[in-house]
């Protein structure tokens, strides 16, 4: 069966700090990796997707993926409260996504 | 575009009753997904449908039945609620299956008692 792990957190980040969320992935062959946020009581939306091996960077988010390592990253830059979530990552097969139980991540002003 | 909507919001249900959970999407997307999430978890796949007709098992999918009949709605039937189906469910749609992104409804909380 398709894994996908997070570092369980909960993680806390002073603002304005750079905030480091993880994961892992088992299948090999998945070329598709996603990272979603979601607020308490909210749906989940996307953030970043990536496909690519190296970095890719939207504004104050960057996603780095190494497909040798099976290991994918959201970095986010001088983290507001506003960033204060859970993040998911999530994995593409070909017909549907896997996704990680999420890291809550908290902003401390 | 009113994206992916699902109704109710929220409903109690007594053990034993059964519901639907609706859930719409006018994107024009073929996939479609119903997951639930438990307090504190992931996203845990029930079922999904590649398009109107077809259907396929999730992770989860005891307890639970679906129909794909148009492109646009793909309702959850719950037969039976049990207190292990309380959680929040949410359907989501894709145009690519698993090689771009999920847009998700708001959500529907599902009380079982």
């Amino acid at each position: 069966q398709k894994e996908v792990e997070q570092n369980s957190g909960p993680l806390s980040v002073p603002e304005g700090a750079i905030a480091s969320l993880n994961c892992t992935y088992s299948d090999r062959g998945s070329q598709s990796f996603f990272w979603y946020r979601q607020y308490s009581g909210k749906s989940p939306e996307l953030i970043m997707s990536i496909y690519s091996n190296g970095d890719k960077e939207d504004g104050r988010f960057t996603a780095q993926l190494n497909k040798a390592s099976q290991y994918v990253s959201l970095l986010i830059r001088d983290s507001q409260p506003s960033d204060s979530a859970t993040y998911l990552c999530a994995v593409g097969g070909n017909e549907k996504l896997t996704f990680g139980t999420g890291t809550r991540l908290t902003i401390i002003p | 575009n009113a994206g992916v909507t699902q109704t109710p919001k929220f409903r109690i249900l007594k053990i034993g009753q059964s519901m639907t959970l609706q859930c719409t999407q006018d994107m024009n997307h073929n996939y479609m997904y119903w997951y639930r999430q438990d307090p504190g978890m992931g996203l845990k796949l029930i079922y999904y449908s590649v398009g109107a007709g077809i259907t396929d098992k999730g992770e989860v999918p005891n307890g639970y039945n679906v129909s794909r009949s148009t492109t646009e709605d793909f309702p959850l039937r719950l037969e039976l609620a049990a207190p292990s189906q309380t959680s929040v469910y949410f359907c989501a749609s894709t145009g690519r299956g698993g090689q771009e992104t999920q847009y998700f409804g708001p959500g529907t909380r599902l009380l079982v008692l």
